[in-house]
């Protein structure tokens, strides 16, 4: 079946970075992109930004441009999400979510999320 | 931006019906899409291109888009139908979220 598994909680200092990872298995990688959306503790989604697997473009949300980097390794079928420079604001759970490749999709399906927490 | 509004809590006796309202401007002109979130968990895709079901969505889930509102609807309300959901869609070259209401089935 249609997977994504994402990588472990972690707990990081303000000013550092934390990189998440995106394992995708069941479909063809190449041919879909990925989202990434985070939630913020008993708050709404948040759209990040999207990268497409098959020629690595993104598209960032302009409040992260600067402070977001997405990749990915089709060798591995994997997403990566890194975040630089984090703030206590930075404090949620970061989900994967497979998108559209070429235009704009649907989220389907989405990873289990992974709760980065930013605290001195 | 574009802003989607939706009310924040929503509630409705078990068996009946309940609507989900997600406003905004010439949104009937976007395609709309519908997620549920269950607490602790990820959110489920529930409707996509305003009135579609993925597989394994029950046909009580249906949705409606026009004008300036997309209505999600669940029909024959159970328990197991408790959950935030959200509405999203396309503009501007970015995602956009709702505020997303929670559901309460009385």
């Amino acid at each position: 079946q249609v997977q994504l598994v994402q990588s472990g909680a972690e707990v990081k200092k303000p000013g550092a970075s934390v990189k998440v990872s995106c394992k995708a298995s069941g479909y063809t990688f190449t041919s879909y992109g990925i989202s990434w959306v985070r939630q913020a503790p008993g708050q709404g989604l948040e759209w990040m930004g999207w990268i497409s697997a098959y020629n690595g473009n993104t598209n960032y949300a302009q409040k992260l441009q600067g402070r977001v980097t997405m990749t990915t390794d089709t060798s591995t079928s994997t997403a990566y999400m890194e975040l630089r420079s984090l703030r206590s604001d930075d404090t949620a759970v970061y989900y994967c979510a497979r998108d559209g490749n070429y235009f704009p999709g649907w989220f389907d399906p989405w990873g289990q999320g992974t709760l980065v927490t930013v605290s001195s | 931006s574009y802003e989607l509004t939706q009310p924040l809590s929503v509630s409705v006796a078990l068996g009946q019906t309940a609507r989900i309202t997600c406003g905004g401007n010439n949104i009937g002109s976007k395609n709309v899409h519908w997620y549920q979130q269950k607490p602790g968990q990820a959110p489920v895709l529930v409707i996509y291109r305003d009135s579609n079901r993925p597989s394994g969505i029950p046909e009580r889930f249906s949705g409606s888009n026009s004008g300036n509102t997309a209505t999600l609807t669940i029909s024959r309300a159970q328990a197991g139908d408790e959950a935030d959901y959200y509405c999203q869609v396309w503009d501007s070259s970015m995602w956009v979220f709702g505020g997303g209401t929670k559901l309460t089935v009385l």
